[in-house]
Parts: C-alpha cells; sequence; structure tokens
C-alpha cells in the first residue's frame, strides 16, 4: 500500500512552455501532498505543501506565480512550470502523507526529471 | 536555523558493516527518518525513530538519542545494491521534514 505515481517520468522541452506534472496517490487519499526539487548531488528541497482543497503554502524564494499548484482532490495534486527555462532543468519529486498514519511518513512518487532546452 | 549535519560520503567494502552519523538542531522534534536515494531515483523509506533507542529491521538498524540531537543508521551485511545516498530527515515542530543533504555511501567489492 502506500503508493504514489507521478507522470510523466521525463519530460524535455523547450525554453518559454509550460509543463504540468501530475502527482497521484493510489491506494489512499493523501490530506497533504509535498513537492520537492533536486539539483545533481544536492539534498531534497522543499518547494510547496499543499492541503487538498487549499492553496499551497510556497517556501521562501519559491515564486508561486511561475511553480502552480494545484490540489483539487485527495489523490492528485499538479505542478505547472510555466514559462520554462534552462534554469528550472531539476529532477521534481513529489510526495503524499496520510493523516491516517501514527507518524506524517511520506511517500514519494518516482519523480519527473524535467529539462528545459 | 535549523540544520541537519551527515557525511557527505562515505565508502565501506562489501560484506562489512558501515554506520552513518546524523546530527541535528530543530526546532522542536516529531521524529526522525532515514530513506534511501539510488542516482536518479526517489527517496524511498528505511525507518523512523521517535523515541530514544535502536530499531532494528533486518540488515539495517536505526539508533536515536535525543538529549544529544543524534541518531545513526547502520547497515549491516553490505550488499553492492547498498550503494546510494542516505538521508536523514527530522520532523520538527509544525511535522514538516526538515532534510540533511546526504551521505552518498559508496560500496566497494
Amino acid at each position: 500500500g502506500a503508493v504514489v505515481s507521478q507522470h510523466p517520468s521525463r519530460v524535455i522541452c523547450k525554453s518559454g512552455t509550460s509543463v504540468k506534472i501530475e502527482c497521484r496517490s493510489l491506494d489512499f487519499q493523501a490530506t497533504t501532498m509535498f513537492w520537492y526539487r533536486q539539483f545533481p548531488k544536492q539534498s531534497l528541497m522543499l518547494m510547496a505543501t499543499s492541503n487538498e482543497g487549499s492553496k499551497a503554502t510556497y517556501e521562501q524564494g519559491v515564486e508561486k506565480d511561475k511553480f502552480l499548484i494545484n490540489h483539487a482532490s485527495l489523490t492528485l495534486s499538479t505542478l505547472t512550470v510555466t514559462s520554462a527555462h534552462p534554469e528550472d532543468s531539476s529532477f521534481y519529486i513529489c510526495s503524499a502523507s496520510h493523516s491516517g498514519r501514527d507518524y506524517n511518513e511520506q511517500f514519494f512518487g518516482p519523480g519527473t526529471r524535467l529539462t528545459v532546452l | 536555523g535549523q540544520n541537519i549535519d551527515q557525511p557527505t560520503e562515505m565508502t565501506a567494502t562489501e560484506g562489512a558493516i558501515v554506520q552513518i552519523n546524523c546530527t541535528y538542531q530543530t526546532s522542536g522534534f516529531n521524529g526522525l527518518f532515514w530513506y534511501q536515494q539510488h542516482a536518479g531515483e526517489a527517496p524511498t523509506f528505511l525507518s523512523y525513530n521517535v523515541l530514544d533507542g535502536l530499531e532494528e529491521k533486518g540488515r539495517f538498524s536505526s539508533f536515536l538519542s535525543r538529549s544529544k540531537g543524534y541518531s545513526y543508521l547502520l547497515l549491516k551485511e553490505l550488499q553492492m545494491k547498498d550503494s546510494a545516498s542516505y538521508l536523514c530527515a527530522v520532523s520538527d515542530s509544525n511535522y514538516q521534514l526538515i532534510w540533511g543533504a546526504g551521505t552518498k555511501l559508496i560500496i566497494k567489492p
């Protein structure tokens, strides 16, 4: 149980285009979903936290107008990178947590590797 | 500020034992997680400690001392597939995970 899927796994796009990444909890209802970015040889950097039906909480330094997050249901959250530029190229990972758990373990999706040309 | 420290890289031999340390300073504490991350993949959960002591799970064990702000992950009978980064993360007073930079573990034959 506690499987999180992410789509697409890999995307290459031209500079200036927008890219949408989907994160789904397949067998549980995720009360909270998290979006991370990871640059090569660096640790996970939390971008934003989102609860179903409410606006996402963005970390300092993350532009909310550039990284649009929608958490419309308990099983789906989307991250849209708007007007992507080469410096947005990174590994984007979502995770989900379930309030019914004894502790706030985060279940991670497989990640999306974004390359902006 | 909040801070998680762990070594950047460690090397060990197949079949041996290795201990990866993690020290933390956070605003509040609601548990410590260890995750394994292979290159190009997402992290996978290894262990969770919220009380002092040792939690054993197969070849992997995790230890916590809250008074010292210290944890370690112990890997026994190392296998080549254990080559990965190991991430220490602490759940703070807001239940937000504060991540360490990760320890890259290299296993040599």
